[in-house]
Formats: C-alpha cells, sequence, structure tokens
C-alpha cells in the first residue's frame, strides 16, 4: 500500500516548455487535489476532482490543465512553464465524505 | 481576510518544552480542524483531527478548539528533537472540498 505516489520527484525546465505531473493513489478515494507550495504563501489549491470525471479550478489554476484519467491517477500538465510556476507541488487524496487529505512526498519544480 | 492565519515563526524550543501553536480562524461555522505536520521535503502527513470544540489527546499531543475566539492552537508535552517540522493548520474551505491551510509554523527543537 503506497498511498499516494507522484512522479518525477524533481523536475528543471526552460520556460516555455511543457511537462506533466504525475499522480497515483491507491486508497480507492474518490476526491483528488494538487497544491503549490511556495515560502511564504503555504499550501494553495491549484485544482481538484470531486469525483471520476470531475474537475474544478482552486485558488490559483491559471497556466495549469488537470486531467482525471481514472479513479486513482489525476495528472497536472503545464502548457508552458514559466519562472512563476517555479513551486513545489503536491498531489492529495481523500475518500468519500472525509476531510481528512493524505497527500504524496510532493514534486519540486525549477522554471529557468 | 485569509480564512485562516498562522503564525509562520520560526519557533525554537529547547528539548522536553511545552510547545503551543496557534491559528485563528474566520468562518464560525467551521465544524472541524486539522493539524498537519510537514517534515523538510516531505509531504504534509495529518497529525491530529478536531470537530467542534474542545480538546483532543493523542500522547504527547493536544490539540484544543475554542469556537467563541475562532482560535485553534495544538500543544506539544516535553517535545522531542524528532518534533522538529512545519506543522500546518487546515479547516474547511466554503467549496466544501478542499481545505484551507495556514502558511504553517516552522518548529525546531534542540538537544
Amino acid at each position: 500500500n503506497a498511498g499516494v505516489t507522484q512522479t518525477p520527484k524533481f523536475q528543471v525546465l526552460k520556460t516555455g516548455q511543457s511537462m506533466t505531473l504525475q499522480c497515483a493513489q491507491d486508497m480507492n478515494h474518490n476526491s483528488m487535489y494538487w497544491y503549490r507550495q511556495d515560502p511564504g504563501m503555504g499550501l494553495r489549491l491549484i485544482y481538484y476532482s470531486a469525483s471520476e470525471g470531475t474537475t474544478d479550478k482552486g485558488e490559483v489554476p491559471n497556466g495549469y490543465n488537470v486531467s482525471r484519467l481514472n479513479k486513482r491517477e489525476f495528472s497536472l500538465r503545464l502548457e508552458s512553464a514559466a519562472p512563476s510556476q517555479t513551486s513545489v507541488y503536491f498531489c492529495a487524496s481523500s475518500a468519500l465524505g472525509k476531510e481528512t487529505q493524505y497527500f504524496g512526498p510532493g514534486t519540486r519544480l525549477l522554471v529557468l | 481576510q485569509k480564512e485562516v492565519e498562522q503564525d509562520p515563526g520560526p519557533l525554537s524550543v529547547p528539548e522536553g518544552a511545552i510547545v503551543s501553536l496557534n491559528c485563528t480562524y474566520s468562518n464560525s461555522a467551521f465544524q472541524y480542524f486539522m493539524w498537519y505536520r510537514q517534515y523538510s521535503r516531505k509531504g504534509p502527513e495529518l497529525l491530529m483531527y478536531t470537530y467542534s470544540s474542545g480538546n483532543k489527546e493523542d500522547g504527547r499531543f493536544t490539540a484544543q478548539v475554542d469556537k467563541s475566539s475562532k482560535y485553534i492552537s495544538l500543544f506539544i508535552r516535553d517535545s522531542q528533537p524528532s518534533d522538529s517540522a512545519t506543522y500546518l493548520c487546515a479547516t474547511p474551505s466554503n467549496s466544501g472540498y478542499a481545505l484551507n491551510f495556514g502558511k504553517g509554523t516552522s518548529l525546531l527543537v534542540t538537544p
């Protein structure tokens, strides 16, 4: 039982490049989330998926897209990376009707 | 006004001290509150979950909610160097799905 896994662990991009951050959970959770964490800003919600087939914007969605591929997987895509997207990205999941979120280990992204 | 406010610290205490970490929240309708612990370069992990008012104890950790003043606290007794981490408080968000996190308080427990 791995919980929430994220790939890659670390990535360096040049401005304008694209990439997809992958997230998978093996806890049969319905809801999944993408956050970014920046110094002095805390955790901010980018997008979430309340259930398979649905996605909604969070607090800071601009410059990102998401795909809920199936119940297990929720990916985050940067179409044209910008230095302002340098951050640590966390994926989380929660069970139906439960508030507790379980986090992955994070992806550190540096955009030059 | 942010839905949850937290003093970022850093907070440095000697081993064995009692630590008090605090947050304030804005929405009096919130019914549950959480504390997450985040070690350096790791993801947040749930530490305590409290519903409504009062205290909840788990080993050396006590979570307290004062709904009248919209204040939540985490107390750590007999603090250990392994408690050195960032502690994040969390409340529900108005969307009903996500959580609102405080910015986190960095704690260092020195031997």
